[in-house]
């Protein structure tokens, strides 16, 4: 609906997994974001990319790893996660960085860490 | 740290009456509001936004407003209807890559 599709769109894995959310976006942007949601908290931004460079860590533990291939696909890698890193993991994409303009949010994958 | 949002989780009106959602924000250089509304298993969705030299903005059925002497935004909404149930997000954006969201407000809207 919003052009940023997310897959898997439920995840259920165990701490020693290994595992990929995939995100794409078909609106031409140049910039995606990862952001992690809580219950009961605010929506956490983790990273940034705009056109594929990194732009924006916000001190997200390793066991989280980025990957942007191009600038319509973002990889977030998992691996060794905790079960506080269950939630839903949200990508959303921009058109650009400096742009007053929104962002459009994928549906989530919702993580559950056993 | 910057800060988005009052702690007002929940939110009831009856159909047909008008919503009012609160959102405060603390950095005074914030220029550029958002409101989402976030469904059960979906993702954020854009409802409007305001650039910070407006104070009011229309849309279909809502309405922005955004007070920077006391640094508070509200989210109207006319004539609600059983869907517009939802938690609403306001965020705020100083002009780069950056977001700040609010803790956001559930919406339920009674028949």
């Amino acid at each position: 609906e919003t052009g940023v599709t997310q897959t898997p769109r439920h995840l259920v894995m165990g701490m020693t997994n290994k595992k990929s959310l995939k995100c794409e976006q078909h609106l031409g942007h140049n910039a995606m974001y990862w952001y992690k949601q809580s219950a009961k908290k605010p929506l956490e931004l983790m990273f940034v990319y705009s056109l594929e460079e990194r732009v924006e860590n916000n001190s997200v533990p390793s066991r989280f790893s980025p990957e942007c291939p191009n600038s319509s696909h973002l990889f977030l890698h998992l691996h060794t996660l905790q079960p506080e890193d269950s939630a839903l993991y949200l990508c959303a994409s921009r058109r650009g960085l400096a742009d007053e303009e929104t962002q459009y949010f994928g549906p989530g994958t919702r993580l559950l860490v056993l | 740290g910057e800060s988005v949002g009052l702690h007002l989780p929940t939110l009831s009106v009856q159909e047909g009456d008008n919503s009012i959602i609160n959102c405060a924000y603390s950095n005074s250089a914030s220029d550029y509001f958002i409101w989402y509304k976030q469904e059960s298993g979906k993702g954020p969705q854009f409802i409007i936004d305001i650039r910070s030299n407006m104070d009011k903005r229309q849309g279909q059925r809502v309405t922005v407003l955004l007070n920077k002497t006391v640094k508070h935004l509200s989210l109207q909404i006319a004539a609600t209807q059983p869907g517009d149930s939802a938690v609403y997000f306001c965020a705020e954006n100083t002009g780069g890559q950056n977001f700040v969201f609010g803790p956001g407000t559930r919406l339920s809207v009674l028949p």
